[in-house]
């Protein structure tokens, strides 16, 4: 079965809301975590990522959160905007074997 | 642009079919991931080539088979097609570090 999953499967806020979106994940030898965000109809594109000797890691209005204790990941988007709407998944990496991704949560922002 | 090229973009055929796809990673990359993406799913990882040879596979039927050549251009080939098999296919590479990887815009994938 999967090992990484995420909580709500849909999120909607407003314009300039902060979102946070979360994910669970089973495998405590993990060590190596991605966001990537899917818009229809393309691949998935890279956010940020962290490794699991860190537990928290700041981009450009992003931040990703790391719970080792409870598996644990989250993804903060400051200020969203309509460009930030689309399907977030959260991956982890198994001993640099493969990505295993979770099912997603799609972010609706409304203006 | 990700740097990872798929085609073809769109691929429609009859059910029992075989059809090949095909994935050039980015400059560099010698890790190759296919992943397979059905309506509303998310990402099955199927299978992961580092070099030209197998490295993991994942949730891959046996119809399928996957290989990549001298030149890291990797093929995903599926046979005797079902209904199910619809979807959307993508492929991503990463570098020797095997970390952040990188998604081509995927093939579309529709069985009639």
């Amino acid at each position: 079965g999967e090992s990484v999953g995420l909580h709500l499967p849909t999120l909607s806020v407003q314009e300039g809301d902060n979102s946070i979106i979360n994910c669970a994940y089973s495998n405590s030898a993990s060590d190596y975590f991605i966001w990537y965000k899917q818009e229809s109809g393309k691949g998935p594109q890279f956010i940020i990522d962290i490794r699991s000797n860190m537990d928290k890691r700041q981009g450009q209005r992003v931040t990703v959160l790391l719970n080792k204790t409870v598996k644990h990941l989250s993804l903060q988007i400051a200020a969203t905007q309509p460009g930030d709407s689309a399907v977030y998944f959260c991956a982890e990496n198994q001993a640099g074997t493969a990505l295993i991704f979770g099912k997603g949560t799609t972010l609706s922002v409304s203006s | 642009d990700s740097g990872v090229t798929q085609t073809p973009k769109h691929l429609i055929t009859a059910t029992g079919q075989r059809v090949t796809l095909r994935c050039s990673p980015r400059s560099g990359d010698l890790s190759v991931y296919w992943y397979q993406q059905s309506l509303d799913q998310g990402l099955q990882f199927l299978i992961h080539y580092y070099n030209g040879e197998e490295r993991a596979k994942g949730n891959i039927l046996e119809r399928f088979s996957a290989q990549q050549f001298p030149d890291l251009h990797s093929e995903l080939n599926l046979s005797s097609l079902e209904l199910g098999d619809s979807a959307l296919y993508f492929c991503a590479s990463s570098g020797i570090r095997g970390d952040e990887a990188f998604f081509g815009q995927g093939t579309r994938l529709t069985v009639v």
